[in-house]
């Protein structure tokens, strides 16, 4: 695998399911980032970890539970969504503290509450 | 609120010819900016950048120009090819006091015509 990976691809689930999704990245980057975009709408950042710390939560609900074990994998947990929550999770990796700091994204998760 | 606009939802040009794509943004505190390209089913990738010091930069066949006192910058691409036909992203960020919260546009649809 190469680049940064996300599972699953598409995920439907009720709103009181709990679910996880996955993403991992295979860049050796120490900075991971969880976005959602919403149709119509830009890519909001959700999160941003740093060395496996969290460092920005972007008055995210608390329904939305990141975790990251260490600096290559980052879980999203999900509980009691809304259907407004339905939206692509984009998940992303950089190399901190340089100035240029592209961050490379994953392919999503289509999310999906009903 | 939107900082960062991107106010052409899509475009049609014919392979050949100049493909640009405009943005604008309203938080004086960006200094860094990028372009993003992304192809369905697929997430987002880095194509250029752009640092508030300069008013161009040049790769290969895309060129992002930078009007600090308009704020508005434009990614110019010659000659447009079929393969450039993705989502373009405008996004900026602060490079001090939070250099990881990029802000994105909603994107322009771009439609190569061969």
């Amino acid at each position: 695998e190469t680049g940064v990976t996300q599972t699953p691809r598409h995920l439907v689930m009720g709103m009181t399911n709990k679910k996880s999704l996955k993403c991992e990245q295979h860049l050796g980057h120490n900075a991971m980032y969880w976005y959602k975009q919403s149709a119509k709408k830009p890519l909001e950042l959700m999160f941003v970890y740093n060395f496996k710390e969290q460092t920005e939560n972007n008055s995210v609900p608390s329904r939305f539970s990141p975790e990251c074990p260490n600096s290559s994998h980052l879980f999203l947990h999900l509980h009691t969504l809304q259907p407004e929550d339905s939206a692509l999770y984009l998940c992303a990796s950089s190399q901190a503290q340089t100035l240029a700091d592209e961050q490379f994204f994953g392919p999503g998760t289509r999310l999906t509450v009903l | 609120d939107q900082q960062v606009k991107q106010n052409s939802p899509s475009l049609s040009v014919q392979e050949g010819r100049i493909s640009i794509l405009n943005c604008d943004y309203t938080n004086s505190m960006f200094d860094y900016f990028l372009w993003y390209k992304k192809y369905p089913a697929e997430g987002p990738t880095f194509l250029i950048s752009i640092s508030s010091i300069k008013d161009k930069n040049e790769d290969g066949r895309f060129t992002v120009f930078l009007n600090k006192s308009a704020k508005h910058l434009s990614l110019h691409i010659v000659p447009s090819q079929p393969g450039d036909s993705a989502v373009y992203f405008c996004a900026a960020r602060p490079v001090s006091g939070g250099y990881q919260k990029v802000t994105f546009g909603t994107g322009t649809k771009l439609q190569v015509i061969p």
